[in-house]
């Protein structure tokens, strides 16, 4: 099993309509990051969590929501999908130290 | 407001030869710069961390290094290989905050 799962891998929605992504984690780490990746803007910072009890905001966290349900489970929302919301989204997990990311395979979402 | 760049989006180089990457930063004082190497369609995957106070890292046919004065790291893959095309990745943080990217650099070596 992958050490940092993201579901689903693909999604199509429509414009309006409240989405969630998925990312699990097996590495018994405390941080884990949400990423969003476009063509020319490289990866941007969306929300990330140090621990349970811990939220930030990153650089691009309008229209997105998070949940850290445990230790190993970070899910991202989109309460109403905009187009502009396409792109593919990567969670990471990383230990204290912040050294060496483990990213899931992302997810490709579409909002049309 | 921070900046990193990445010198060039893409750089091409013959199969042996050294690749070069270059990243710079403004407006931060990073405590670590790391690199990653991203496929398409992939996540990222580490390589490197180096530390402020570090002025090389060295790791298989990889080197990085840094200078904190000129704010810029240079990432050498040597003896390059078709396998290392790819899309390469800098980052930078410090404690206490998650890592912001470069928008990379697209190396593509040729056989």
């Amino acid at each position: 099993d992958a050490d940092v799962t993201q579901t689903p891998r693909n999604r199509i929605t429509k414009t309006g309509k409240r989405i969630m992504l998925e990312c699990s984690q097996t590495k018994g780490h405390d941080r884990m990051y949400w990423y969003r990746q476009d063509p020319g803007l490289g990866l941007r910072l969306i929300y990330y969590s140090f621990d349970v009890k811990d939220i930030n905001k990153g650089e691009i966290s309008d229209g997105y929501s998070v949940s850290r349900q445990a230790q190993a489970k970070f899910s991202l929302s989109l309460e109403s999908a905009i187009p502009n919301q396409t792109a593919l989204y990567f969670c990471a997990t990383s230990d204290l130290s912040g050294a060496g990311y483990t990213f899931g395979s992302g997810t490709r979402l579409t909002v049309v | 407001s921070q900046k990193i760049e990445q010198n060039s989006e893409a750089l091409n180089i013959q199969e042996g030869k050294t690749a070069t990457l270059t990243c710079n930063y403004t407006n931060y004082s990073p405590a670590y710069l790391q690199w990653y190497r991203q496929d398409p369609g992939r996540g990222p995957v580490f390589l490197l961390l180096i530390r402020e106070n570090e002025k090389e890292k060295r790791k298989e046919r990889l080197k990085v290094t840094f200078d904190t004065t000129l704010k810029q790291s240079l990432f050498h893959i040597t003896a390059s290989q078709p396998a290392d095309s790819a899309t390469y990745l800098c980052a930078l943080s410090n404690p206490g905050t998650a890592l912001i990217f470069g928008k990379g650099t697209t190396l593509s070596v040729s056989s």
